[in-house]
């Protein structure tokens, strides 16, 4: 799917700080962030609807989300923990009354030493 | 709360033969729509069926579907797996967020 890129692919860090890159080009007005941890489904974590934020409040606050515009989307990561290790996939829908479809990007994979 | 359930982790069938996976709900919301999403290994999850309406099939690459209100099911079905069938299927609920069940991982055997 490369109409949802996002960058890095791949990202192995000690405590440090990172940022997850996310772009969409499907003139999508809702974008979302996603973590998946081994052997679980996705769960949300944040949501941006025509760039109001919506956040799961079980998220921990060393993740800070941001929206620069409606088709970006970026995931701000200080001192990260080791169950932070996870893949991180950006999606994207339409909203309104005809729920539309959920695109997911190929998601980045973090990997916490 | 909302929730979906998805009772089988793991389905193991063989070629040619047919499956059922399970899904069951509870919403608040009369007005939702439902999802399976299939995921292949290390790749993202992709839409394979979609229903907002009530016993109404609807079908995708072999497989389907029907959105029961009833009975708060939306079961999906195939009548003859295939190898490249195998991979982890998540039913889904969706408004302004998407909720996810637990999955089930289907292996088709040769």
């Amino acid at each position: 799917n490369t109409k949802i890129t996002q960058s890095p692919r791949y990202l192995i860090l000690g405590r440090a700080n990172k940022s997850l890159e996310c772009e969409q080009h499907l003139g999508h007005n809702a974008m979302y962030w996603y973590k998946q941890s081994a052997e679980k489904p996705p769960e949300l974590m944040f949501l941006y609807n025509l760039k109001q934020l919506i956040r799961n409040e079980t998220v921990p606050s060393r993740f800070i989300p941001e929206c620069p515009d409606s088709s970006k989307l970026l995931l701000h990561i200080s001192a990260v923990d080791p169950e932070d290790s996870a893949v991180y996939f950006c999606a994207s829908r339409n909203r309104g009354r005809d729920t539309g479809q959920l695109y997911f990007g190929e998601g980045s994979k973090l990997t916490v030493l | 709360g909302d929730s979906v359930t998805q009772t089988e982790g793991l389905v193991t069938v063989t070629e040619g033969l047919p499956v059922m996976l399970n899904c069951t709900y509870q919403t608040a919301y009369s007005d939702v729509a439902f999802f399976w999403y299939v995921q292949y290994l290390n790749e993202a999850p992709k839409l394979l069926l979609r229903s907002s309406t009530d016993n109404k099939r609807t079908e995708h690459q072999g497989f389907h579907a029907t959105l029961h209100k009833s009975s708060s099911s939306f079961h999906l079905q195939k009548s003859s797996v295939q190898l490249s069938d195998s991979a982890l299927y998540y039913c889904a609920r969706g408004s302004w967020q998407l909720i996810f069940g637990s999955g089930t991982q289907l292996t088709v055997m040769p």
